[in-house]
Order: C-alpha cells, then structure tokens, then sequence
C-alpha cells in the first residue's frame, strides 16, 4: 500500500541554518503531496502542498518539490528561525485519506 | 473564511466510562469530515470519515464508533474506553463533493488530548 518515509529526529539547528527535511514516498497512482507542521500543543497547519510532479509548494520560506523519479518531497528552508521549532509531517494524498509520515521534530537554537 | 472547532481541549477519562468528542465547522457547506488519531511519538491515522450526513466509514476496527448528526458536526464515541484509546484526536475537514480527488486539502481543528487512566 501507499506509504510515506520521513528522516528520523530530532533535528537540531542554529537559527539562520538552512534546513533540509527528507521525505519518500511509495504510491500508485497520482498522488499529491502535503507537508503540514504541528506547534506545541496544537493541531496541524498546511504549510505547502504540490498536486503533480515537477511543482514546487512554497510558503514563509519554506519549499519542496514533487520529485516523481526519486519519489521524494523533501522540504527546505534557507534560513531557519526560534519560531519554526516544530514537528513536520509528510503525506501523500491519493483518494480520500492522507497518508502520514512519523514526523519528524526541529529543534532551533538562538 | 473557514473555521473548525473541536471540545474539549483536553480530556482525562477512567477505564470503561463513555466518551464523546465533538467536531465542528462553520463557513462551508457540506464539508468531508475525518477523525484522526494520533498516538503519542507517531503519526496520524484515519478512524472515520464522512461525506453527508449519516454517512460514516470507518478505517480501522476498535471500540470507538463516529456520527454526523448535522452537515457540518462530527461526533466520535465510545462506550467504554481503553488504555489503548489515549492519544490525541484531530477532527478535519476538505471541501468537494467525495472527498475522494488527491488535490483536495485537508484543514486540521485544534485537536483534542485524551489520557486514559
């Protein structure tokens, strides 16, 4: 079945490093790719998504591209701040459920 | 815009009592309804989801049961809890009409922390 494989954490950096997230996926079909990012003690929020293949989702700096030869979704961010400390989680979307990754944490030092 | 609410926020239930999470939405009309799981370190799981009213399907088989009384209000149940039901529970919604096209995104409510003692 469908599935999705995240880098393990936690990831810690320094504010202002940049920051890469990897993110596989297993799929038949077409399906779109979702990262979302849970804060402490609260749900999750849409960060970006891409539907098809070669789409880049981008959103406060962050961005991803929908790599359908490697089957990849790994999520970037050039500069990363004390406020992007989170948990990421990848999914996959091919009929009416999302398919989650673990998550993985980010840890941002001052 | 669009907003979904979910209560109570936190909730701290014996073993075997009853249980009932309610989900809302306001400012859409018949939404797509899910209730996620998600256990503590893990990811999330799909419980149930709903497309109209009175229509549930369920994802996994356990002691909790789901209904949509209303368009756009999700309930999830059990009559008896478990250790295992302890988690924290995500109610989300999507527009579209089955829910089922891979473009259509998913909206997340605030959640609800369960422990089961």
């Amino acid at each position: 079945g469908d599935s999705v494989t995240q880098m393990e954490g936690p990831v810690t950096l320094s504010e202002e490093a940049f920051l890469t997230i990897n993110c596989t996926y297993t799929a038949t079909g077409y399906p779109s790719l979702f990262w979302y990012v849970q804060y402490p003690g609260e749900g999750l929020q849409l960060l970006l998504k891409a539907t098809k293949a070669d789409d880049k989702g981008s959103n406060k700096g962050f961005e991803a591209t929908y790599r359908k030869e490697t089957t990849s979704f790994h999520l970037e961010k050039g500069s990363v701040q004390v406020s992007d400390s989170a948990v990421y989680f990848c999914a996959l979307k091919s009929s009416y459920k999302l398919i989650f990754g673990s998550g993985t944490r980010l840890l941002v030092r001052p | 815009s669009q907003t979904i609410h979910q209560w109570p926020a936190t909730l701290v239930q014996p073993v075997g009592s009853p249980l009932s999470l309610e989900c809302t939405v306001e400012g859409t009309s018949n939404p797509n309804l899910y209730w996620y799981r998600q256990a503590a370190g893990r990811g999330l799981q799909l419980l149930f989801y709903s497309v109209g009213i009175g229509q549930i399907s369920s994802e996994v088989p356990q002691n909790l049961s789901a209904s949509r009384p209303q368009d756009r209000q999700f309930i999830l149940s059990s009559k008896k809890l478990l250790l295992s039901d302890s988690g924290f529970y995500l109610c989300a919604w999507s527009p579209g009409t089955s829910g089922s096209s891979p473009q259509e995104t998913q909206y997340f409510g605030p959640g609800t922390r369960l422990l089961v003692l």
